[in-house]
């Protein structure tokens, strides 16, 4: 059975980093397209970064651009999300979402993870 | 960056039909913007209801069906049921740009 499991959120104080985890099970990560959502408290999704599955094409919201780097380990079958320079604006349950194909445009969701919570907060 | 706009709250009888729409601040919704649907319920993961417009996943009941409909991607129920009571998020694609969610729909069966 295909799963995603999301690891290393936490509390972090503005402007310190924080690295999530994406562990993937049942499927090669390397063959898919992989997404990370976030969605603040009690608030929608935003799509936040996607990488193809050969980890030649990657893409950012703006909101994120500059702070954040995605990147595919394929010996532990897992994605990384190393966030950076983190603000409270930040605050976000993170999702990990497999793509349908291998690249990440157009997106086209099937599993998503349960999420990780990150809180940036002094 | 584009926005993606949904109807904030919408209200069905059990078995009856409703439609979301999903409209682009860029102009018609096309195929081209592959439209997804999402549904999610409360303390829960987003679950991928609709791909590419129309296509439906293993998982998703066949009362669920997403199409285009005046220029916006829509998503029908049809024969509502209490446990579709939820809030659900459409995602555009855009050429040479991000993919965007729009705001949500919450859906309440009553």
């Amino acid at each position: 059975e295909v799963h995603l499991v999301e690891s290393g959120g936490d509390l972090v104080q503005p402007g310190r980093s924080l690295r999530l985890s994406c562990a993937a099970s049942g499927f090669s990560s390397d063959d898919y397209a992989i997404h990370w959502v976030r969605q603040a408290p009690g608030k929608g999704l935003e799509w936040v970064a996607g990488i193809s599955w050969n980890g030649g094409n990657i893409g950012y919201a703006d909101s994120v651009k500059g702070r954040f780097t995605i990147a595919r380990d394929s010996a532990k079958n897992s994605l990384y999300m190393q966030m950076n320079s983190l603000r409270a604006e930040d605050t976000a349950l993170y999702y990990c979402a497999k793509d349908r194909g291998g690249g990440y445009e157009p997106a086209a969701f099937d599993i998503w993870g349960r999420g990780t919570m990150v809180t940036v907060a002094s | 960056q584009p926005v993606v706009t949904q109807e904030p709250s919408l209200t069905v009888s059990p078995g009856g039909t409703v439609t979301l729409t999903c409209a682009s601040s860029t102009g018609p919704v096309s195929n081209g913007h592959y439209p997804s649907w999402f549904q999610q319920k409360p303390g829960q993961a987003p679950r991928t209801l609709i791909y590419q417009t129309g296509n439906r996943h293993s998982w998703t009941p066949a009362r669920f069906s997403g199409s285009l409909l005046g220029g916006k991607a829509a998503l029908t129920l049809s024969g509502a049921q209490p446990e579709d009571e939820a809030d659900y998020y459409c995602l555009l694609s855009y050429s040479h740009d991000r993919p965007v969610f729009g705001g949500g729909t919450r859906l309440t069966v009553l």
